[in-house]
């Protein structure tokens, strides 16, 4: 069966300082990966979506970049934190056209 | 663009008992996918239940069931013999099926179940 991973699970930050979230996928090739943010109270915002290793495509123009290095990793960056990227960052993959989103458990960062 | 409206900020029902979140969407599409989401304390979100757009027969899965009003662009969840686990926030979802899968997402209803 499939799984996905995310790490760290919580991370406290300081403004300015760089980020690295990472994403990865267990039982399945060449998923489709997503990033949302999710602020506190509100919905998910689709940060960035890969259909392929190094496809990157950005909804979201901000402070935040992702990378897709291998098919079943997906890494969130940022050089500079502000203030506003804290936030609950969720990766979810499908395995093709059709398919659900499933979601991984999720990383909560705050940004001080 | 893509536009999902949950108008229910908030909802409650006794334990047992029946209730029905609202969904509205907006799309010039005729292809494409509803879901439910819940994500209970814990924010892991977890799929309730998914509806093609193609299907008249409403998807069920246990105790959840959709009404989906595929000309007036609703699709509500109707939640039979609540149970405490039920506590939520609750998305309603949708994707246009072009082979990205991308999901816009409704402001969700939070559910409390009355003991």
């Amino acid at each position: 069966s499939q799984t996905i991973h995310q790490w760290p699970a919580t991370l406290v930050q300081p403004v300015g300082s760089p980020l690295s979230l990472e994403c990865t996928v267990e039982g399945t090739s060449n998923p489709n990966l997503y990033w949302y943010r999710q602020a506190a109270g509100r919905g998910l915002q689709l940060l960035f979506y890969s259909v392929g290793i190094g496809q990157i495509s950005s909804e979201v123009p901000q402070n935040l970049s992702a990378s897709r290095p291998q098919d079943r990793q997906f890494i969130l960056s940022s050089k500079k934190l502000l203030l506003s990227d804290s936030g609950f960052y969720l990766c979810a993959w499908t395995g093709g056209p059709g398919e659900t989103q499933y979601f991984g458990p999720g990383t909560r960062l705050l940004v001080l | 663009a893509q536009t999902v409206t949950q108008s229910q900020p908030e909802m409650s029902v006794q334990e047992a008992e029946t209730v029905t979140l609202s969904c509205t969407y907006d799309t010039s599409e005729s292809d494409y996918y509803l879901f439910w989401y819940k994500q209970p304390p814990s924010r892991q979100m977890i799929l309730v239940i998914r509806q093609e757009a193609y299907k008249q027969q409403n998807a069920t899965e246990n105790r959840f069931s959709v009404n989906f009003q595929k000309a007036a662009k609703s699709f509500s969840l109707k939640i039979s013999d609540s149970q405490l686990g039920d506590a939520a926030m609750h998305f309603c979802a949708y994707s246009f099926n072009f082979g990205n899968e991308k999901l816009t997402f409704g402001t969700g209803t939070r559910l409390t179940i009355i003991p």
